[in-house]
C-alpha cells in the first residue's frame, strides 16, 4: 500500500507565480481532503471530494485558490497568483468515505517570496 | 471561528508519567472524534477515535476520554515514552458531513 502520495515535497516560488500541487489519493478511497497548517490555524480544512465532486469548498481563502479531480486516482490544488501569505505545509489526505478515518500524505511544504 | 479548540500550544512530561492533552469543541452536532500524531517532516497519523455514544475508549497506552456536556475530550498516554514526542491533534466530525475540523495541535515532548 503506497499510501497518499503528494508532489512536490518543495515548493518555493516568487509572489505572482502560479502553484499547482498534486495529489494521488490511496486506491480504492473514494474521499478526499486538502488541508492547510499553519502556527495559527493549526490544520484547516480547504476543500473536500467526495467520489471526485467537490462537496464542501468553504474552506477555500480566496478565489485565487482552486481545486479539481479529474479522476479517483488524482488531485490538483492551484493558487493563482500566488501571496507570501500562502506559505505553509499543505496536505492531502484520503478515506474510504463515510466517516473513515483519514489517511494523510506527507504534504507539500510551500514558500512564496 | 475555530470549532475545536486545543488551548495548551505545549506540554513537557517526564518519560514514565501520564501525558494528558486537552481539547475543547463548541458545535453540539459533532459526534465522532479522533486524535492525530504527527512527527516532523511527516503527514498526521491515526492514533485512536471515539464515538458519541461512548464516553471511553482505550487502546494500549493511549485512552481517549468524552465528557459531552463539556464539550470537552481527553487522551490519556501512559506510560510516555520519548517517542511519543510529537505533535497531537484533535479533529471532530458531524455524522453525514463527513468533514473533519482539526484543533491547532499541542506539542509534547517526553523528556528522558
Amino acid at each position: 500500500d503506497a499510501g497518499v502520495i503528494q508532489s512536490p515535497r518543495h515548493e518555493v516560488t516568487e509572489m505572482g507565480q502560479e502553484v499547482t500541487l498534486r495529489c494521488k489519493p490511496i486506491s480504492g478511497h473514494n474521499s478526499l481532503f486538502w488541508y492547510r497548517q499553519t502556527m495559527m490555524r493549526g490544520l484547516e480544512l480547504l476543500i473536500y471530494f467526495n467520489n471526485n465532486v467537490p462537496i464542501d469548498d468553504s474552506g477555500m481563502p480566496e478565489d485565487r485558490f482552486s481545486a479539481k479531480m479529474p479522476n479517483a486516482s488524482f488531485s490538483t490544488l492551484k493558487i493563482q497568483p500566488s501571496e507570501p501569505r500562502d506559505s505553509a505545509v499543505y496536505f492531502c489526505a484520503s478515506s474510504r468515505g463515510g466517516g473513515e478515518k483519514l489517511f494523510f500524505g506527507s504534504g507539500t511544504q510551500l514558500s512564496v517570496l | 471561528d475555530q470549532q475545536v479548540k486545543q488551548n495548551s500550544p505545549s506540554l513537557s512530561v517526564q518519560e514514565g508519567r501520564i501525558s494528558i492533552l486537552n481539547c475543547d469543541y463548541t458545535n453540539s452536532m459533532f459526534d465522532y472524534f479522533l486524535w492525530y500524531k504527527k512527527y516532523p517532516a511527516e503527514g498526521p497519523t491515526f492514533l485512536i477515535s471515539i464515538s458519541s455514544i461512548k464516553d471511553k475508549n482505550e487502546d494500549g497506552r493511549f485512552t481517549v476520554f468524552l465528557n459531552k456536556s463539556a464539550k470537552h475530550l481527553s487522551l490519556h498516554i501512559v506510560p510516555s515514552q520519548p517517542g511519543d514526542s510529537a505533535v497531537y491533534f484533535c479533529a471532530a466530525s458531524e455524522r453525514g458531513t463527513y468533514k473533519y475540523i482539526f484543533g491547532t495541535g499541542t506539542r509534547l515532548k517526553v523528556l528522558a
